[in-house]
């Protein structure tokens, strides 16, 4: 059962143009999300999350929405940039509730994103 | 920032051997550590969940035998993969988050790339 859904496996994008990544999801119960970027071979790593209570957030040249009622956020890059060319995850939690399970992440599939120069 | 440091970041092994990847949270301290793995071209799966001073929690489909877990302190989780088949080769990834937070990004290491021979 997949959560978390990156419909897109690919998307190319001109430098300086916007680049918007797409994810869904089905659980009710996440109240955060995530996107990491990451290059083969390592680690992703932290771009930008945003919670349930807020529709949007902002930080440079990324900006992540989010729709709850469609379940549906999007991860706006503007300027795209070379060097943004990587695969991109969204990943979502649930509510902190204590005990051992908080901090677990439910990631999609991923969106390989290339930056043309 | 925080730093999770991975070690090691390749590992080559022969099948039916053991092999340990270590998780270090750096600046933090982690009573929740988490594993995943990533297949080529495939999302990140969550593997386990392993906590400090208990037992790990599994995912369903994961051998807990065969994935040995050990959180023996604050700052550092280990993942033992025993005697190693080839199909076990893979790319192997810790996270953690600040211990006592709420809403916050998970940190992740570098990743270990495994390849049994």
């Amino acid at each position: 059962d997949q959560q978390v859904k990156q419909n897109s496996p690919s998307l190319s994008v001109q430098e300086g143009r916007i680049s918007i990544l797409n994810c869904d999801y089905t659980n009710s119960m996440f109240d955060y999300f995530l996107w990491y970027k990451k290059y083969p071979a390592e680690g992703p790593t932290f771009l930008i999350s945003i919670s349930s209570i807020k529709d949007k957030n902002e930080d440079g040249r990324f900006t992540v929405f989010l729709n709850k009622s469609a379940k549906h956020l999007s991860l706006h890059i503007v300027p795209s940039q070379p060097g943004d060319s990587a695969v991109y995850f969204c990943a979502a939690s649930r509510p902190f509730r204590g005990g051992t399970s908080y901090g677990k992440l439910t990631f999609g599939q991923g969106t390989i994103l290339t930056v043309h120069p | 920032g925080a730093v999770v440091s991975q070690h090691p970041s390749r590992v080559i092994c022969k099948s039916g051997t053991s092999v340990k990847i270590e998780c270090r949270s750096l600046d933090f301290q982690a009573t929740t550590m988490f594993w995943y793995r990533q297949f080529p071209k495939q999302s990140l799966m969550l593997m386990a969940t392993s906590n400090e001073g208990s037992k790990a929690t599994y995912e369903q489909g994961v051998e807990k035998d065969k994935f040995l877990i050990n959180h023996a302190s604050l700052t550092l989780s280990t993942l033992t993969v025993t005697s190693a088949h080839p199909e076990d080769s893979s790319f192997y990834i810790c996270s953690a988050r600040r211990q006592f937070t709420v809403n916050t990004e998970a940190f992740f290491g570098q990743g270990t790339r495994l390849t049994v021979v």
